[in-house]
């Protein structure tokens, strides 16, 4: 079956722009994450879904970044007002229950110039 | 708060060498600790875990054991190959938390040449 999907690969934009990236966990999967990988840092935890739960939303790094999940599926994350440190690969997971692996996409590379 | 710190790389070795890459980590209690691997133009992959102390995770020849005492969980393997090649990540998930809420390495990129 297919993997995790994220799209846009790779987004370019301009400082002060919005950007949308989109996520598609494996079906069937109830609990889905965000991550995010900045030059030189390791990955950092962003925002979390299980089912119909209220997200985990303590990493998220400034209220111009936002998700949500729609019908317990695929997953967009905002990001209003873009600044260059938020140039960075942004990554979803999804697993099947909490205690489950956790199964990566390819992830988008986002570029703010 | 939780935190791994993993050999920085890059990491060059010659196939068939002997392979460590170090992962210590700080956390209270007994974290999940994990092991994830990129290979180039993939997605993330789980390679190996280990969630209690003194477990050994192992897998495509690859080792780690969960050492409480030192707080290390080093990635071992003895006799790497070119399609080894990939970018490893060090991780722990806080316990009673299960998988979510990972905290990551920064990675170390590993090479091997022929």
């Amino acid at each position: 079956g297919a993997g995790v999907s994220q799209s846009p690969s790779n987004k370019v934009t301009e400082k002060g722009k919005d950007v949308e990236l989109r996520c598609d966990p494996i079906s069937g999967h109830t609990a889905l994450y965000w991550y995010r990988q900045s030059l030189g840092q390791g990955l950092e935890f962003l925002i979390y879904f299980q089912g119909n739960s209220a997200p985990d939303k303590s990493g998220l790094p400034s209220d111009r970044f936002s998700a949500e999940r729609t019908g317990g599926s695929v997953s967009t994350l905002t990001i209003q007002r873009t600044q260059q440190e938020d140039s960075a690969v942004y990554l979803c997971a999804s697993s099947f229950l909490r205690e489950e692996t956790q199964y990566f996409g390819p992830g988008t590379r986002l570029l703010v110039l | 708060g939780n935190s791994v710190t993993q050999m920085e790389g890059p990491v060059t070795l010659s196939e068939e060498a002997f392979l460590t890459i170090n992962c210590t980590y700080t956390a209270t209690g007994y974290p999940s600790l994990f092991w994830y691997v990129q290979y180039p133009g993939e997605g993330l992959q789980l390679l190996l875990k280990a969630t209690k102390a003194d477990d050994k995770g192992s897998n495509k020849g690859f080792e780690a054991t969960y050492r409480k005492e030192t707080t290390s969980f080093h990635l071992e393997k003895g006799s790497v190959q070119v399609s080894d090649s990939a970018v490893y990540f060090c991780a722990l998930s806080p316990p009673n938390f299960g998988n979510e809420k990972l905290t990551f390495g920064t990675g170390t990129r590993l090479t091997i040449i022929p």
